[in-house]
């Protein structure tokens, strides 16, 4: 079957770093990304990883290791506006997403 | 570029009537679009794929005459809620994909969403 884990909450203190990590076991691999999701607002788009190794954009960098089916989000200087809920999602064989169920994050001042 | 909008944003209706809700695509043309449904505290579904032109291919678990999904244009997808319950509130997300986009293969882009109250 397919299926993606991340915990369900995290808390972290704004200015710090925080890594959201991900897990998953899908029929096929076709990129994995991550979004933002604010509450009532629709996901945005945050990364793509494709390849193993690490994409940094800014503050948000993702990590991704195939054979161990593995991701990270990692966030640095982290702002009051980083509370969202954070979703990994796999593009499948069928160039389908399925999704996570999301990493609520919060940031305390 | 690749702009998604839904209308409306937010819908409340009486249990038993219909509610249509509107994706466009703004500056694309959208072969394919994409219908998700998302509880509270709960990850996307996807409901259907909607593909111009043709029918709509759904979900296992996804009522096809409760949900009707039309794509006429290469602009537009509707997703018709027949018969509301209370049951079907929820958010409603549309994507959609740039066929001729140079950037992520297959890359969705989402619409921001509308909020179903069916009272």
């Amino acid at each position: 079957g397919q299926n993606i884990d991340q915990p369900t909450e995290m808390t972290a203190t704004e200015g710090a770093i925080v890594q959201i990590n991900c897990t998953y076991q899908t029929s096929g691999f076709n990129g994995l990304f991550w979004y933002q999701q604010h509450a009532g607002e629709a996901p945005t788009f945050l990364s793509y990883n494709v390849l193993d190794g690490l994409e940094e954009k800014g503050r948000f960098s993702s990590f991704l290791s195939r054979s161990k089916g593995y991701s990270y989000l990692l966030l640095k200087e982290l702002q009051m506006k980083d509370s969202a809920s954070y979703l990994c999602d796999i593009m499948d064989s069928n160039y389908q997403l399925i999704w996570g169920a999301g990493t609520k994050l919060i940031i305390k001042p | 570029g690749a702009v998604v909008s839904q209308h409306p944003s937010r819908v409340i209706c009486k249990s038993g009537t219909s509610v249509k809700i509107e994706c466009r695509s703004l500056d694309f043309q959208a072969t394919t679009m994409f219908w998700y449904r998302q509880f509270p505290k709960q990850s996307l579904m996807l409901m259907a794929t909607s593909n111009e032109g043709s029918k709509a291919t759904y979900e296992q678990g996804v009522e096809k005459d409760k949900f009707l999904i039309n794509h006429a244009s290469l602009t537009l997808s509707t997703l018709t809620v027949t018969s509301a319950h209370p049951e079907d509130s929820s958010f409603y997300i549309c994507s959609a994909r740039d066929p001729s986009s140079g950037g992520i293969p297959y890359e969705q882009y989402f619409g921001p969403g509308t909020r179903l109250t069916v009272t």
